[in-house]
C-alpha cells in the first residue's frame, strides 16, 4: 500500500462546478501536507499546504485534512477551464517516516469544460 | 527569474547509451531532488541531495547516479540506458528538507 494515495481519475466537471479532490494517507504521524498542481508538459508547483487538521482557504482553493480518518481534501469552488491540471497531495511523512523527502500520491487529473 | 532549470527537454536514447541530465538551481537551496514521473505512479524519488556534499538513495534508484557538483547544480546520470527508464524526470530544489518543493520544467525521455 503506498503510504499516499489518490484516485488518479480522469474527474470532468462543468464550468461553475464544486471539485472535491481527495487523498488518504496510512501513516497517522504525518503531521502536514501539500497541494501541488501541474500543468501538462509541466513540472509541479506548489498551490497549497496545510498542518495538523483543519481547512485552509485561499481564494477559490480550500484545503482541509481530517486527521481522524487519514483523509485530505482540496475543494475548488466556481472551477474555470485554467483550473484543468492534474492534482498531487504530498507530504514529508512524520515521526520515523520523516526522511525530509515528500511523499506523493499518484495525482488526480482534472478537466474543467466550458 | 530562473528558478530551476533542466537540460535537455528532450532526449531519445538507444538501449544502453548513457546520458547526463543536467539541473542547476538559482534559489541558494540547500536541498536538491530527482524525481521520475510515469502513468499511474506519480512523482518517485530517484536520488536526492539533502545538502551540498551528500547524496542518498530515493525510491528507485538502480540504473542511476547522481553528482552533487556544487550548491547549484545537480546531476543525474544514466550509465547504460534501458527501454524501462523511458519517463520525464523532475529536478527539485527545496530551501531545506520538509520544505516545499520547486519544480524544473523536465525532460521527456525516451529509450528504444
Amino acid at each position: 500500500q503506498k503510504e499516499v494515495e489518490q484516485d488518479p481519475g480522469p474527474l470532468s466537471v462543468p464550468e461553475g462546478a464544486i471539485v472535491s479532490l481527495n487523498c488518504t494517507y496510512s501513516n497517522s504521524a504525518f503531521q502536514y501536507f501539500m497541494w501541488y498542481r501541474q500543468y501538462s508538459r509541466k513540472g509541479p508547483e506548489l498551490l497549497m499546504y496545510t498542518y495538523s487538521s483543519g481547512n485552509k482557504e485561499d481564494g477559490r482553493f480550500t484545503a482541509q485534512v481530517d486527521k481522524s480518518s487519514k483523509y485530505i481534501s482540496l475543494f475548488i469552488r466556481d472551477s474555470q477551464p485554467s483550473d484543468s491540471a492534474t492534482y498531487l497531495c504530498a507530504s514529508p511523512g512524520g515521526g520515523s517516516s520523516n526522511t525530509g523527502k515528500l511523499i506523493f500520491g499518484q495525482g488526480t487529473t482534472l478537466q474543467v469544460k466550458p | 527569474n530562473a528558478g530551476v532549470t533542466q537540460t535537455p527537454k528532450f532526449q531519445v536514447l538507444k538501449t544502453g547509451q548513457s546520458m547526463t541530465l543536467q539541473c542547476a538551481q538559482d534559489m541558494n537551496h540547500n536541498s536538491m531532488y530527482w524525481y521520475r514521473q510515469d502513468p499511474g505512479m506519480g512523482l518517485r524519488l530517484i536520488y536526492y541531495s539533502a545538502s551540498e556534499g551528500t547524496t542518498d538513495k530515493g525510491e528507485v534508484p538502480n540504473g542511476y547516479n547522481v553528482s552533487r557538483l556544487n550548491k547549484r547544480e545537480f546531476s543525474l546520470r544514466l550509465e547504460s540506458a534501458a527501454p524501462s527508464q523511458t519517463s520525464v524526470y523532475f529536478c527539485a530544489s527545496s530551501r531545506d528538507r520538509n520544505e516545499k518543493l520547486f519544480f524544473g520544467s523536465g525532460t521527456q525521455l525516451s529509450v528504444l
